[in-house]
């Protein structure tokens, strides 16, 4: 019953480093979802993905990567990271039908220095 | 585009007694709303949702809500809060196209008084 999880839990890293999260879900769900969380923004959509090799931009895309080669991960690629990316990022996944439910994973408190 | 209003960023109750959480959504047509419940270094748990129906629902942990069309409102309620309550609450509207996408409020934070 391991769910949704994400790896690494915390990291730190200097500005202009790549940083890859992790996400990987148990539930065969279609749709995959990346957010970060910012005081005073709630949760803002970075990118999603319908299904392997389909993926779209959200709110927030700038400065991030994304790829799907199998359904049950959907890592996360700061290419260059900057200050401003400093956050805590959630992946979720829902399992894609008309009323889905997104299911979030523990997340990863990201510090950029 | 769709948006979500919690106007209240954080409230402060004492335990046993009742609470209301405000949420204001702007979307075209009928919304999908959804309550999500966050502990403190915790990922986002559902609490309940609303897609169509009896306007009010119920969800896990005693807390209900109702979904009020002319006031574009989905309130989260409880009678009777417990100290275990203290987190942080995020109303969210999702859309109803392909995208799959929830727009989420910047949420209220509540702290329970023993």
């Amino acid at each position: 019953d391991a769910g949704i999880t994400q790896s690494p839990r915390y990291k730190i890293t200097e500005t202009g480093r790549q940083v890859t999260l992790m996400c990987h879900q148990t539930w065969s769900h279609s749709y995959m979802f990346w957010y970060r969380q910012d005081l005073g923004h709630g949760l803002r959509l970075i990118y999603y993905s319908a299904a392997a090799d389909i993926t779209d931009k959200g709110e927030v895309p700038d400065g991030y990567v994304v790829s799907r080669s199998k359904t049950e991960n959907f890592p996360l690629t700061l290419e260059s990271a900057t200050r401003s990316q400093t956050s805590v990022y959630f992946c979720a996944s829902s399992d894609g039908t008309r009323r889905e439910t997104q299911y979030f994973g523990p997340g990863t408190r990201l510090l950029v220095l | 585009a769709q948006s979500v209003t919690q106007p209240d960023i954080h409230i402060t109750v004492s335990e046993g007694a009742s609470l209301e959480l405000r949420c204001n959504y702007s979307y075209g047509a009928t919304p999908y709303l959804f309550w999500y419940v966050q502990s403190p270094g915790q990922g986002l748990q559902l609490l309940l949702k609303y897609f169509s129906g009896d306007t009010l629902v119920q969800g896990i942990k005693g807390f209900e809500a109702e979904f009020k069309r002319s006031q574009s409102s989905f309130n989260l309620r409880k009678p009777s809060v417990h100290w275990s309550d203290a987190a942080e609450y995020f109303c969210a509207v999702g859309s109803s196209g392909s995208a799959r996408q929830l727009t989420f409020g910047s949420g209220t934070q509540l702290t329970v008084l023993p």
